[in-house]
């Protein structure tokens, strides 16, 4: 699958590193974000940007910044990381954020990128 | 956001055997989604579920949602080595947002 891919696939930084991961989806889709997935955690979203504009920030610290400058691309800017932010961030994708079944809202699919391996030395 | 319990965490079968996870929580669901995620690779979106009491069927897989919509299951038939993955329901509720479980991870052995 090539619809949403990520770069770098794999990253060592340092604590006091800067670095960015790059998320960039081929599906036309409106609404992007990222997730953590660490080995005991169950998948933590992040962010949650939605026609370019952000709509969520689940309480993370702020030495991660995302950026989304258009539809199509997000990135996650990293700085002064610490060893617990070593996880799998995966980027994921969707139409849009959610549509109208069943007399409600539901959210729609999401489309994953394969995600960066991140360890923080 | 939405809280979703879901179980077993660990699943080890026989190929041939049969494989059921769950998904509950303690408040009404507006929906659910089911991904998978193998070994080494991203979560894949599997189906959703809208209805109360819906059932849907992909070949071996049937997958359920409780008629009061707060819990739901998913049904292997006749497990395969391909089978093998992380299995995870994710849930919006009133807050919409999207919360994932915890996911069970299913073992198959040959």
């Amino acid at each position: 699958e090539t619809g949403v891919t990520q770069t770098p696939r794999h990253l060592v930084m340092g604590m006091t590193n800067k670095k960015s991961l790059k998320c960039e989806q081929h599906l036309g889709h409106n609404a992007m974000y990222w997730y953590k997935q660490s080995a005991k955690k169950p998948l933590e979203l992040m962010f949650v940007y939605n026609f370019k504009e952000q709509t969520e920030n689940n309480s993370v610290p702020s030495r991660f910044s995302p950026e989304c400058p258009n539809s199509s691309h997000l990135f996650l800017h990293l700085h002064t990381l610490q060893p617990e932010d070593s996880a799998l961030y995966l980027c994921a994708s969707s139409q849009d954020l959610w549509s109208a079944s069943g007399g409600g809202s539901s959210y729609n699919e999401q489309f994953f990128g394969p995600g960066t391996r991140l360890t923080v030395l | 956001g939405q809280q979703v319990m879901q179980i077993p965490q660990y699943q080890h079968v026989q190929e041939g055997e049969d494989f059921t996870t769950y998904c509950n929580s303690s408040t009404t669901l507006s929906n659910i989604q089911w991904y998978k995620q193998r070994p080494g690779g991203h979560p894949v979106f599997l189906i959703q579920l809208v209805k109360s009491g819906e059932v849907k069927k992909q070949k071996r897989l049937t997958f359920q949602f409780g008629e009061a919509k707060k819990n739901s299951s998913l049904h292997i038939t006749a497990t395969q080595t391909t089978d093998v993955g992380t299995y995870f329901c994710a849930v919006s509720g009133s807050a919409r947002q999207l919360t994932f479980g915890s996911g069970t991870q299913l073992t198959v052995l040959p």
